[in-house]
């Protein structure tokens, strides 16, 4: 299986600033994805980046606010943008497992709190 | 888009009980997985059921799958403190590989 990790692992953020979240991966996968978990709910998925190409969002969820960098086959970034404090969740990359999409290996997640 | 619903939100045993978890669905999938989240952390993978399937095991865990009533359950035996997680669902829909994801339920094993 595929181990994920995730930084920071926790933040405190002002309003209206920035955070980019960090997700590598120790083998070269095809798809990740990005997910956010608000307090006390489900996961939902915002997007799903593939090297070499714009990452994919899902409704609700747009570029600008939730940029997305995936500059090789271990590694992606998640930038949460001009932030408030509706942005506090926890956000979790994860990738293809080791039958393809059949599952998903999940890293440990970020938790942003936005004050 | 979020597309199971899980009951009961919150269940409470004894250690050493069974605990027992539903999920229901509206689409058509092409499998169901179960995850375990523990303490607001990354989840873990617990087990898949193919839509051509009705029940699986692993280890203490027994999923059963009814397509015809578009739901699972997921049932614990012999629980543990350390079963004491949020348990997901999640559905992977016809032609799609997207995880969607229910609601939970927050299991809490009582020493």
């Amino acid at each position: 299986s595929a181990v994920i990790s995730q930084k920071p692992s926790r933040d405190i953020c002002q309003r209206g600033t920035s955070l980019t979240i960090q997700c590598q991966v120790d083998s070269q996968v095809t798809m990740m994805f990005w997910y956010r978990q608000q307090p006390g709910q489900s996961l939902t998925l915002i997007a799903t980046a593939n090297q070499g190409s714009e990452a994919t969002y899902e409704s609700g969820f747009v570029i600008d606010k939730f940029p997305i960098s995936r500059p090789n086959l271990t590694f992606s970034t998640l930038t949460v943008s001009n932030m408030s404090p509706e942005d506090s969740s926890i956000y979790l990359c994860s990738v293809e497992g080791d039958r393809g999409l059949d599952t998903q290996y999940f890293g440990p997640g970020t938790r942003l709190t936005v004050l | 888009s979020q597309q199971g619903e899980e009951d009961p939100q919150a269940l409470s045993i004894q250690e050493g009980e069974n605990a027992t978890m539903n999920c229901s669905y509206k689409t058509s999938i092409n499998n169901l997985q179960w995850y375990r989240q523990n303490s607001g952390r990354g989840l873990v993978h617990l087990i898949l059921i193919r839509s051509n399937e009705r029940e699986k095991h692993s280890g203490r865990l027994r999923v059963t799958l009814d397509t015809s009533k578009k739901s699972s359950s997921l049932l614990i035996t012999a629980s543990r403190a350390a079963d004491t997680a949020s348990y997901f669902c999640a559905t992977v829909p016809v032609n799609d590989y997207k995880l969607s994801f229910g609601a939970g339920t927050t299991v809490t094993v009582r020493a």
